[in-house]
């Protein structure tokens, strides 16, 4: 089974700085995918960001950029130049990439605070 | 375009009675998910319908869970009889094939269960 687990249950920036979040999984599959979502308070997930487990480069989304490490099962997600409305509960997901990225399982979230 | 609706936002129940929460999905999405997302914890998949047929129950509980998707389109969740730990917010999502056989997830923003 795989699992997601994130180490850090708050984080906290200061706005205009640049803050990481980290996520391990554990996985027998070979090629999957990876993701960062977002939930603000309305409760809407959305997506962040996505990794495919075959590419060796990493994926970025204007301010967000990932750290893919595969051997070690790693996936950081990074926030430059935090803005007021990055704040929110940030979850890291898992799909293996046969069932088309909808299979996810997430971690147990990251609350990030954003100060002005 | 309209985003996935679900209603109610919020119920509050007595443990023992039933509830029944209602989710339409984007115009066209044939995959429609039912997440509980406990306090504290990521999203769980409870069920995945393709269309009007069930693709993945395995962690529904099925003695006191029912879910059912008519037609193909909406789709309704039933919790009868809820117990104290079904307090949980219930996440709606449906998916579109985005690119390269990726299928995006998209959120509605859920409905906030308390059972008392």
């Amino acid at each position: 089974a795989q699992t997601v687990t994130q180490s850090q249950p708050e984080m906290s920036v200061q706005e205009a700085e640049t803050v990481t979040l980290s996520c391990t999984y554990d996985t027998s599959e070979s090629d999957y995918y990876l993701f960062w979502y977002k939930q603000p308070p309305s409760r809407q997930m959305i997506l962040v960001i996505r990794q495919e487990a075959y590419k060796q480069q990493n994926a970025t989304e204007n301010r967000f950029s990932v750290n893919f490490q595969k051997a070690a099962k790693s996936f950081s997600l990074k926030i430059s130049d935090s803005q007021l409305g990055d704040a929110a509960m940030y979850f890291c997901a898992y799909s293996p990439r046969r069932n088309a990225g909808n299979m996810l399982t997430f971690g147990g979230g990251t609350r990030l605070m954003v100060k002005p | 375009e309209a985003g996935v609706a679900q209603s109610p936002r919020y119920k509050i129940i007595e443990k023992r009675q039933s509830v029944a929460f209602w989710c339409n999905p984007i115009s066209g999405h044939a995959t429609l998910y039912w997440y509980q997302q406990i306090l504290g914890q990521g999203p769980k998949l409870l069920i995945q319908f393709q269309n009007n047929g069930v693709v993945d129950d395995s962690q529904l509980p099925k003695d006191r869970f029912s879910a059912e998707r008519l037609k193909g389109v909406d789709s309704t969740l039933k919790i009868q009889p809820a117990k104290l730990e079904d307090s949980a917010v219930y996440l709606c999502a449906s998916s579109y094939k985005w690119d390269r056989g990726f299928e995006k997830l998209f959120f509605g923003s859920g409905t906030q269960l308390s059972v008392l």
